[in-house]
């Protein structure tokens, strides 16, 4: 079964600072998707970021992008220029190809200092 | 644009009474709908979803059922709550056919049974 970890359960960051989270996955599929979630204290999910794994390229949202390493089944998301408004839970999540569900890691709560 | 419903947004209800919680989408045809659970401090898990009217699948045996009257509501259900069924609950579309493969969620019912 696939399974997605998020190996930091809290991270801090000044504001305006860059900060990075990590997600690894296990998978033996070559067909599947990748997304962060973020979830403010108002709990509704917000998707923030999305990555096909047959593109090579990072995918980039303004101040969020990726690093999805293959090979590594790796997924780690970096947000720049850090707000006061970007703090929340960010959670890491895998969808395989031509499958209904998503499988979500455990969260990263993320707090930003001012 | 996509609009997505649920409600009531807080429901306390007492161990062994009914559940009905109603999630509606605007502007899409034929999504796939999704009901996903959160317990406290944890990630989604998700419970059912479904491609097509009266098309149900059901991720994990437990006390909740759900249903599908029309193409956009998707509607979860309990005949006898259990402690247990707390949580946070969030319902979610998808439309691949018009390549929307990620899911969007609504806002959540915060479900507290005593």
């Amino acid at each position: 079964a696939q399974t997605v970890t998020q190996s930091q359960p809290e991270m801090s960051v000044q504001e305006a600072e860059t900060v990075t989270l990590s997600c690894t996955y296990d998978t033996s599929e070559s067909d599947y998707y990748l997304f962060w979630y973020k979830q403010p204290p108002s709990r509704q999910m917000i998707l923030v970021i999305r990555q096909e794994a047959y593109k090579q390229q990072n995918a980039t949202e303004n101040r969020f992008s990726v690093n999805f390493q293959k090979a590594a089944k790796s997924f780690s998301l970096k947000i720049s220029d850090s707000q006061l408004g970007d703090a929340a839970m960010y959670f890491c999540a895998y969808k395989k190809g031509g499958s209904e569900k998503l499988v979500f890691g455990k969260g990263t709560k993320l707090t930003v200092n001012p | 644009s996509q609009t997505i419903h649920q409600w009531p947004a807080t429901l306390v209800q007492p161990v062994g009474s009914p559940l009905s919680l109603e999630c509606t989408v605007e502007g899409t045809s034929n999504p796939n709908l999704y009901w996903y659970r959160q317990a406290a401090g944890r990630g989604l898990q998700l419970l059912f979803y479904s491609v097509g009217i009266g098309q149900i699948s059901s991720e994990v045996p437990q006390n909740l059922s759900a249903s599908r009257p029309q193409d956009r509501q998707f509607i979860l259900s309990s005949k006898k709550l259990l402690l247990s069924d707390s949580g946070f609950y969030l319902c979610a579309w998808s439309n691949m056919g018009q390549g929307t493969w990620e899911q969007y969620f609504g806002p959540g019912t915060r479900l507290t049974v005593t």
